[in-house]
């Protein structure tokens, strides 16, 4: 099946530096990839939507130059969280959709997710 | 997309069949209803959807009833690492985003 990886699994980082967060699909390439962000016992919250080679879709409320989302290739996407506070402290998952021929529009997979601690 | 409701929690002994509600009393015709799960401390795995049609996959039956406002998912034989919360979205077709609501805490015990 397919499968898609963040790393780093868990990172802690000072108030004020940034974080940089991977999402690679590894075995299938993903046009579209999508950033969401969980609070503890909340819900899933979409953050953005990132095309390849294009500039990603924030959600009302996420601030665009706080989560800096690239999408240089097909199969990897990056978060990079600028000027970390306690506040951005969450679980940080990502989720790919296939593209190309025979890829199916009703799958979405989702990475294992990322931890952030920032202290 | 519609909206849709769960209740917030259910138990389920280990080898029975879990049965998992799900109201969506404002689906359109063109929405499909999708059914994610999550493990604690892990990302959403995609379990099952459908449109009008009973569906069964190796997870997982989902029966929609005849005027598509509400479903059921269905484990047959439910195992302790069944235990998550489930999630039931409504949606139109594949390119729409996935909302994720409250979903139901399934706790499957020995």
């Amino acid at each position: 099946g397919a499968v898609v990886s963040q790393h780093p699994s868990w990172v802690i980082c000072k108030s004020g530096t940034s974080v940089k967060i991977e999402c690679r699909s590894l075995d299938f390439q993903a046009t579209t990839m999508f950033w969401y962000r969980q609070f503890p016992k909340q819900s899933l919250m979409l953050m953005a939507t990132s095309n390849e080679g294009s500039k990603a879709t924030y959600e009302q409320g996420v601030e665009k130059d706080k989560f800096l989302i690239n999408h240089a290739s097909l199969t990897l996407s990056t978060l990079t969280v600028t000027s970390a506070h306690p506040e951005d402290s969450s679980f940080y998952i990502c989720s790919a959709r296939p593209g190309g021929s025979g890829a199916s529009p009703y799958e979405q997979y989702f990475g294992p997710g990322t931890r952030l601690t920032v202290t | 997309d519609a909206k849709t409701t769960q209740p917030p929690s259910m138990d389920c002994a280990e080898g029975r069949a879990a049965n998992l509600p799900c109201n969506h009393s404002t689906i359109s015709g063109n929405e499909y209803v999708y059914w994610y799960r999550q493990i604690h401390s892990q990302g959403p795995q995609y379990i099952i959807h459908g449109l009008k049609n009973n569906e069964t996959n190796e997870m997982a039956s989902l029966i929609i009833t005849e005027d598509r406002k509400s479903s059921t998912l269905i484990l047959p034989h439910a195992t302790l690492r069944d235990t998550a919360v489930y999630y039931c979205i409504v949606r139109v077709g594949g390119y729409s985003t996935l909302t994720f609501g409250k979903g139901t805490m399934l706790l499957v015990s020995p």
